[in-house]
């Protein structure tokens, strides 16, 4: 049939929760990833950004995981608050002089107060 | 307030017609973008230009033309589009190709 819309994976959490959100992604050549946040009517944002030489980088209440053994990049956010209910997106850039950011899907955050 | 403007916000256009959205970054970027952004699939990346060059093309329909006259402004102009082009237009710069890309808030752009 045909598609509707792009199905977003949504991840619903109680204020003063943590929150976890996963990416897979595609390429094994990609050395950098950022994580970004798009609220409603807006473009994206920048949240945090980590390079294949390092597995683990901190933030304001938020904390970038990447795993390439198996292509895997978390993002955590601490305490979340509704302020951070919004469509998160992992970028990777395949490397090279051109350095194409490619997204993913993303998923959308939704906080309970 | 990211750096990165684009206007307009809202555009509404008929095949028939030719319009341009315009996108203009004032933190002295070197690299520009143009991404879609639909309903039915990701961020899909559409041009790049690197020093006003345009270095990446991805197998974006001619009805899409962009140009970018220096390192500040970016267009892209649209002709004879088909409704399936509805969609948000997001203009993106960075330092260099591949660093972190800033986005303006986008055109939504809607083909009648």
């Amino acid at each position: 049939g045909e598609s509707v819309g792009l199905h977003l994976p949504t991840l619903s959490v109680q204020e003063g929760d943590n929150s976890i959100i996963n990416c897979a992604y595609s390429n094994s050549a990609s050395d950098y990833f950022i994580w970004y946040k798009q609220e409603s009517g807006k473009g994206p944002q920048f949240i945090i950004d980590i390079r294949s030489n390092m597995d683990k980088r901190q933030g304001q209440r938020v904390t970038v995981l990447l795993n390439k053994t198996v292509k895997h990049l978390s993002l955590q956010i601490a305490a979340t608050q509704p302020g951070d209910s919004a469509v998160y997106f992992c970028a990777e850039n395949y490397g090279g002089s051109q350095g194409n950011l490619i997204f993913g899907k993303g998923t959308k955050l939704s906080v309970k107060p | 307030e990211t750096g990165v403007t684009q206007t307009p916000r809202h555009l509404v256009m008929g095949m028939t017609n030719k319009k341009s959205l315009k996108c203009e970054q004032h933190l002295g970027h070197n690299a520009m973008y143009w991404y879609k952004q639909s309903a039915k699939k990701p961020l899909e990346l559409m041009f790049v230009y690197s020093l006003e060059e345009r270095v990446e093309n991805n197998s974006v329909p001619s009805r899409f033309s962009p140009e970018c006259p220096n390192s500040s402004h970016l267009f892209l102009h649209l002709h004879t589009l088909q409704p399936e082009d509805s969609a948000l237009y997001l203009c993106a710069s960075s330092q260099e190709t591949g660093t972190e890309a800033f986005f303006g808030q986008g055109t939504r752009l809607t083909v009648v």
